[in-house]
């Protein structure tokens, strides 16, 4: 089946620190893979995604490399700003259950000024 | 480009009543998908619908239903609410029958007492 295992957090960094989210995925053909962002009381929103292997997504200082010999699409950011505090999700949506995404358990990162 | 509405953005209910939630998509999107989201249990995909057909469905009971209607508009009701329904309902919607990328409304909070 199509499944998505997720580092647990929370996770708190300083400002400036180095962030690595981990993400395994399981899944049958070749998914498209995703990380969203939820901030407090909002819904979820797209950070960057990739749709074959060895594609690279990136925006706003992030990215994640499709990998898929070793099924991974780690989430990572040089230098972290207070603003980034939320909670990521990699996410992947295989190519057999139409538009129907698959979550991880999500992260909760806290900035520390 | 107005983004995806879901209203009501929150409710509160008593255990036995029933519940409908709204979900308007982004104009020319044609898929629609719900999802619960809970502490324990994280986001879970409820069903898709797309040209107002169901497409896919989710393992939740026969108390939570969903409709599409021709402006792509959807609803989704659960009937005989339990304690355990509490949870922010979440609505995406996407352009294609293999869109890659889902844009996600703020949910409806749901509180069952």
């Amino acid at each position: 089946g199509n499944s998505v295992t997720q580092m647990e957090g929370p996770v708190t960094l300083s400002e400036e620190a180095f962030l690595t989210i981990n993400c395994t995925y399981t899944a049958t053909g070749y998914p498209s893979l995703f990380w969203y962002v939820q901030y407090p009381g909002e819904g979820l929103q797209l950070l960057l995604k990739a749709t074959k292997a060895d594609d690279k997504g990136s925006n706003k200082g992030f990215e994640a490399t499709y990998r898929k010999e070793t099924t991974s699409f780690h989430l990572e950011k040089g230098s972290v700003q207070v603003s980034d505090s939320a909670v990521y999700f990699c996410a992947l949506q295989a190519t057999n259950t139409g538009n129907q995404f698959y979550f991880g358990t999500g992260t909760s990162l806290t900035v520390i000024p | 480009k107005a983004g995806v509405t879901q209203t009501p953005r929150y409710l509160i209910k008593t255990r036995g009543q029933q519940v409908t939630l709204s979900c308007s998509p982004i104009s020319g999107h044609r898929s629609v998908s719900w999802y619960q989201q809970t502490p324990g249990q994280g986001l879970q995909f409820l069903f898709e619908y797309f040209s107002e057909t169901q497409r896919n469905k989710g393992n939740f009971p026969g108390r939570f239903s969903g409709r599409q209607f021709s402006n792509s508009r959807s609803e989704m009701n659960v009937s005989t609410l339990e304690l355990g329904d509490s949870a922010l309902y979440l609505c995406a919607s996407t352009t294609t029958m293999d869109g890659t990328e889902a844009f996600f409304g703020q949910g409806t909070r749901l509180t069952v007492v």
